[in-house]
């Protein structure tokens, strides 16, 4: 299994281009999010699938859109990029069957510098 | 105030000590706890659970208090390869969410 799988694994962006981030899981999860981390912030959720048709923004949303494209696949999009998006981009899934066991497993992160 | 703060650090300490993090969560609904582990420039993997009574794996003990809202990892005998950002995860009961501290740096030196 490969787990949860990033692409692209880096990227130069110029303010105002829009690009789509990649994530897929192979491991049956229902849930699946995208967080960013920047430095002293830690990981800050922007967008969260629950489930497959699904879709709930996090605490910083503004800028981003996402699609859960079928149950794998849950792919973020920076419609016009800027210098504040730069961060490193962090996909994780997770089982979530309503009990308490809510591991999230990630994938290994995309960096972004927007110019 | 931040729903879960640590100590950013950063912890030196040398080969062999034991050291200590805590951390404090905001809101009374938290009904999940866990350790996690990211290594510099990777991806965040869980270290371990935090239980009620609390727990210990290994080297690691982890400590849940709920009346005071916080909870601790404790490292004995470091390695040089804990060195690590370490952070604290909370589970709101009911939210399909963790909220995530913003680490507490460790560096383990010879």
């Amino acid at each position: 299994n490969a787990g949860v799988t990033q692409t692209p694994k880096f990227q130069v962006l110029k303010t105002g281009q829009s690009m789509t981030l990649q994530c897929a899981q192979d491991m049956n999860h229902n849930s699946m999010y995208w967080y960013r981390q920047d430095p002293g912030m830690g990981l800050r959720l922007i967008y969260y699938s629950a489930s497959e048709g699904t879709t709930d923004k996090g605490e910083v949303p503004n800028g981003y859109n996402v699609s859960r494209l079928n149950k794998r696949e849950f792919s973020l999009r920076l419609e016009s990029a800027a210098p504040s998006q730069t961060s490193v981009y962090f996909c994780a899934s997770s089982p979530w069957g309503g009990s308490s066991y809510n591991e999230q497993f990630f994938g290994p992160g995309t960096r972004l510098t927007v110019l | 105030r931040k729903e879960v703060e640590q100590d950013p650090g950063p912890f030196n300490v040398p080969e062999g000590a034991t050291v200590a993090f805590n951390c404090t969560y905001s809101n009374s609904a938290s009904q999940s706890f866990f350790w996690y582990r990211q290594d510099c420039r990777k991806e965040p993997k869980l270290l371990m659970s935090v239980y009620s009574s609390g727990n210990e794996d290994g080297r690691f003990t982890a400590q849940l208090n709920r009346a005071s809202q916080y909870i601790s990892l404790l490292i004995r005998d470091s390695k040089l390869s804990d060195s690590a950002t370490y952070l604290c995860v909370v589970n709101t009961r009911g939210a399909q969410k963790l909220v995530f501290g913003q680490g507490t740096r460790l560096t383990i030196n010879p």
